[in-house]
């Protein structure tokens, strides 16, 4: 099966400051790599994601990047706020699979 | 916007007892998944269903069972809790547009002493 690493697994920034998040793949057949944020209390949300045919996707002051040759994607959040400290989870899904693979989550704090 | 409802936030249980988790989805979803949380250890698939009365074992159902008598709710069963069992426990539904999006209930953190 799919085997997804995270690295690193806490992050403290200051805030304004970028914060950088790194994931590798096992599975050549994955296409769907997504982004959830987990904050304090509550469930996991997506909040961005790329496939497999673009190499880079921004959305406002985050972004993830894709290299399909080295497996490996990255997350990406420029300005640090207060509100970005959370737990990232990156994950990753073949194309005829409802089953996403996830890594093991990268603690990020923001320090005022 | 989609609401996937756990039915508890916080649960004690002895081991040994029967412990059930309730999960509520109110978009028609037809797949539904049930997620363990541990630090370090990321996400790890229980089971998930496909439709009404359809299961697929994921990565870790030992100990566990399930039960999808109804679309929108899918139920994750222990049979006999055990203390390595105690975990945060985070049901999700399938966004069938996409079959890509997961949308996840506040968890339930279950203790099991």
């Amino acid at each position: 099966g799919e085997n997804v690493e995270q690295h690193p697994s806490t992050l403290s920034v200051q805030e304004g400051d970028s914060a950088v998040i790194k994931c590798t793949y096992s599975d050549s057949a994955s296409n769907y790599f997504p982004w959830y944020k987990q904050e304090l209390g509550k469930g996991p949300q997506l909040i961005i994601d790329i496939r497999s045919n673009v190499g880079e996707k921004k959305d406002q002051r985050i972004a993830v990047t894709l290299n399909k040759t080295a497996k490996h994607f990255s997350l990406h959040i420029t300005e640090t706020q207060p509100e970005d400290s959370a737990v990232y989870f990156c994950a990753a899904l073949k194309g005829n699979d409802y089953k996403l693979s996830f890594g093991a989550g990268t603690t990020v704090t923001v320090r005022a | 916007d989609v609401k996937v409802t756990q039915s508890s936030r916080y649960l004690v249980k002895r081991t040994g007892e029967k412990v059930f988790l309730e999960c509520v989805q109110d978009m028609d979803h037809e797949n539904m998944f049930w997620y363990r949380q541990d630090p370090g250890l990321g996400l790890r698939l229980i089971y998930f269903s496909y439709d009404v009365k359809m299961k697929e074992k994921g990565d870790i159902p030992e100990g566990y069972s399930v039960s999808r008598e109804k679309k929108e709710r899918f139920s994750l069963i222990l049979e006999s809790a055990s203390t390595n069992q105690t975990s945060m426990y985070l049901c999700a539904s399938l966004d069938g547009a996409t079959n890509e999006k997961l949308f996840f209930g506040s968890g339930t953190q279950l203790s099991v002493l």
